[in-house]
């Protein structure tokens, strides 16, 4: 069974320019997940998906921030415009059914440097 | 505070046990779980253990869980140098609003001396 794929692997963008990462969960799983691990510290959720509507994103920046899952599969996470504090690793996840605790199965993630 | 707390660092000689403790605050913990992290990957789940268990085991790996002093630890059996790598604790408070965020710890980087 193939895992959460997370894509670019890395980027290096200046301050104020406009990023996107991309993550494909697996198969099947209707609930995904993006969090932010800044260095040193554990991920934090941004936002979760059910399917493709948002189950909670209080914790996204909503002024920079912005993610969609469209059809329900494929998500797409973007930062406009980008701060030197958004240099972190950014975790794609998803889980099975997501309207009860279950395991949550994390991707290589996308490591994002702003200068 | 953090809900989730875990010692930064642990150190241990190749071939003895580690043991990696954790607390956290929200009695409600469902689920709690161990992540493994190694230089430039993602997390690897190790192990979970349900909040009405006691203990679980799987191979090399034991988890005891203390509810009453919010108390979680993970041991490592004869420790390699591959067991290097980040280990977070996470739990999975309940909610009513159908939201079941992972909440972590900073982690437990665990160095393996051969």
């Amino acid at each position: 069974e193939a895992g959460v794929a997370q894509s670019p692997r890395y980027k290096i963008i200046e301050k104020r320019q406009s990023v996107a990462f991309w993550c494909n969960p697996i198969s099947g799983h209707a609930t995904l997940y993006w969090y932010q691990q800044i260095l040193g510290q554990g991920p934090k959720l941004l936002i979760q998906f059910q399917n493709n509507g948002v189950v909670d994103d209080s914790q996204l920046p909503k002024d920079r921030f912005s993610a969609e899952r469209l059809k329900g599969v494929d998500s797409t996470l973007k930062i406009q415009p980008a701060k030197l504090e958004d240099s972190a690793v950014y975790l794609c996840a998803s889980s099975l059914d997501g309207a009860r605790p279950e395991t949550q199965y994390f991707g290589p993630g996308t490591r994002l440097l702003v200068l | 505070g953090e809900d989730v707390e875990q010692s930064l660092f642990l150190s241990v000689r190749e071939g003895d046990s580690s043991v990696i403790n954790c607390t956290y605050t929200d009695s409600s913990s469902t689920y709690l779980y161990w992540y493994k992290q190694e230089p430039g990957a993602g997390l690897q789940l190790l192990t979970y253990i349900f909040s009405n268990m006691d203990m679980k085991q799987d191979q090399r790996l034991t988890v005891l869980l203390n509810k009453k002093d919010k108390h979680l630890s993970l041991r490592i059996a004869d420790t390699q140098t591959g067991d290097s790598a980040i280990y977070f604790c996470a739990e999975i408070p309940f909610s009513g609003a159908g939201s079941y965020q992972l909440t972590f710890g900073k982690g437990t980087k665990l160095s393996v001396i051969p």
